[in-house]
């Protein structure tokens, strides 16, 4: 255990679902992300909280949208995916500025079918 | 960010050293250099990370050239554990709270 949880591990949606990735740490961190790893790519940034705030939407579509209620909880509502978003979507979690490196949480792997 | 170069792929004995290279040639003066390793289908774990001077933690020792093109990540003693890919980035100080990830290398440690 990372100190990141999420939940769920592993999620398979049709496209026309709604489904949320829960995010949470209890590090005391204030800055969260999430990123994607699509098989044999690299991992993309997608947005990015800090206090609350997003400061970074990394161009993603509209069908994903983040919430950030509190420092130390991170949602990713998804809706009408496309195959295509089949991938495993990663929270992480640091302080301000994430100087001393991340703390990433297992991931959620998830097949839109 | 500077781009970085590492091998796909590197193979090591069980309880030999690794040593993990990462050229950055672009490398710029406010520009720090980190490591991360992703086991498989898990996420990515902070290593270690350093400017000019080389660094050692419980995990690893990061040696920095002294013109800064280039690094080495030093595993000391590998284990089966220690097989993942390894990232290598480059991160500016204005680049507040992003880490873009490459492709890495592949470290297999074998038996």
């Amino acid at each position: 255990e990372t100190g990141v949880t999420q939940t769920p591990r592993h999620l398979v949606m049709g496209m026309t679902n709604k489904k949320s990735l829960k995010c949470e740490q209890h590090l005391g961190h204030n800055a969260m992300y999430w990123y994607k790893q699509s098989a044999k790519k690299p991992l993309e940034l997608m947005f990015v909280y800090n206090f609350k705030e997003q400061t970074e939407n990394n161009s993603v579509p509209s069908r994903f949208s983040p919430e950030c209620p509190n420092s130390s909880h991170l949602f990713l509502h998804l809706h009408t995916l496309q195959p295509e978003d089949s991938a495993l979507y990663l929270c992480a979690s640091s302080q301000e500025g994430g100087w001393n490196g991340y703390t990433f949480g297992s991931g959620t792997r998830l097949t839109v079918v | 960010d500077a781009k970085t170069t590492q091998p796909p792929s590197m193979d090591c004995a069980e309880g030999r050293a690794a040593n993990l290279p990462c050229n950055h040639s672009t490398i710029s003066g406010n520009e720090y250099v980190y490591w991360y390793r992703q086991i498989h289908s898990q996420g990515p774990q902070y290593i270690i990370h350093g400017l000019k001077n080389n660094e050692t933690n419980e995990m690893a020792s990061l040696i920095i050239t002294e013109d800064r093109k280039s690094s080495t990540l030093i595993l000391p003693h590998a284990t089966l554990r220690d097989t993942a890919v390894y990232y290598c980035i480059v991160r500016a100080l204005y680049n507040f709270n992003k880490f873009y990830f490459g492709s890495g290398t592949k470290l297999n440690v074998k038996p």
